[in-house]
């Protein structure tokens, strides 16, 4: 069972620099979520995907941009690396609109930019 | 102010002891509280859930909603060296809407 896989696990960016992180999921879920995870902060929500077609922001979109490339796969993108966007990203799905809906997660990805 | 407040610790305690774990949240129409857990390095898993108010337990863990008090909580009996995690609590609208997280709080439980 892969559940929610995400690539790469871990980058080293210099500032200014370009990548995007992978993700994609087999649970045949409606709904995909990128978070970043830094120290004393929680789960902050970049952007998510409530269903095939369409992304919206969370809490903290700036310097990042997503595309829900089809129902398994989300990725997101930094255009321009800042040592601000050192964090551990995790991609999550789930099945929305029926009942709680738990989300998954990926194992994370270690992000450092210099 | 935040939507749910989470003292992030970090709270140690010995093997044996009941940890309570607890958030607050300002927003009454949540109808699902969940608790996540996180090992180090690892992505959050789903440990609990309740639906609107009251208990629920599953083994050596209580989650207690009390939806009056905009307040809930997680015990922990027999805490065991295995629970050292930190542990993150979210709650929803259910449907389509966001789960929205407290900070976490980082659990030790030492031998």
């Amino acid at each position: 069972n892969a559940g929610v896989t995400q690539t790469p696990k871990f980058q080293v960016l210099k500032t200014g620099q370009s990548m995007t992180l992978q993700c994609a999921q087999d649970m045949n879920h409606n709904s995909m979520y990128w978070y970043r995870q830094d120290p004393g902060m929680g789960l902050r929500l970049i952007y998510y995907s409530a269903s095939e077609g369409t992304t919206d922001k969370g809490e903290v979109p700036n310097g990042y941009n997503v595309s829900r490339l089809n129902k398994r796969e989300f990725s997101l993108r930094l255009e321009s690396a800042a040592p601000s966007q050192t964090s551990v990203y995790f991609c999550a799905s789930r099945l929305a609109g029926t009942d709680m809906g738990e989300l998954f997660f990926g194992e994370g990805s270690r992000l450092t930019v210099l | 102010q935040k939507e749910v407040e989470q003292d992030p610790g970090p709270l140690s305690v010995p093997e044996g002891a009941i940890v309570s774990l607890n958030c607050t949240y300002s927003n009454s129409a949540f109808q699902y509280f969940m608790w996540y857990r996180q090992y180090s390095r690892k992505g959050p898993e789903l440990l609990m859930y309740t639906y609107s108010s009251g208990n629920k337990e599953d083994g050596r863990f209580t989650a207690q909603v009390d939806k009056s008090s905009k307040y809930i909580s997680l015990f922990i009996r027999d805490s065991q060296p295995s629970d050292s995690a930190t542990y993150l609590c979210a709650m929803s609208l259910g449907g389509y809407n966001k789960l929205i997280f407290g900070a976490g709080t980082r659990l030790a439980v030492h031998p």
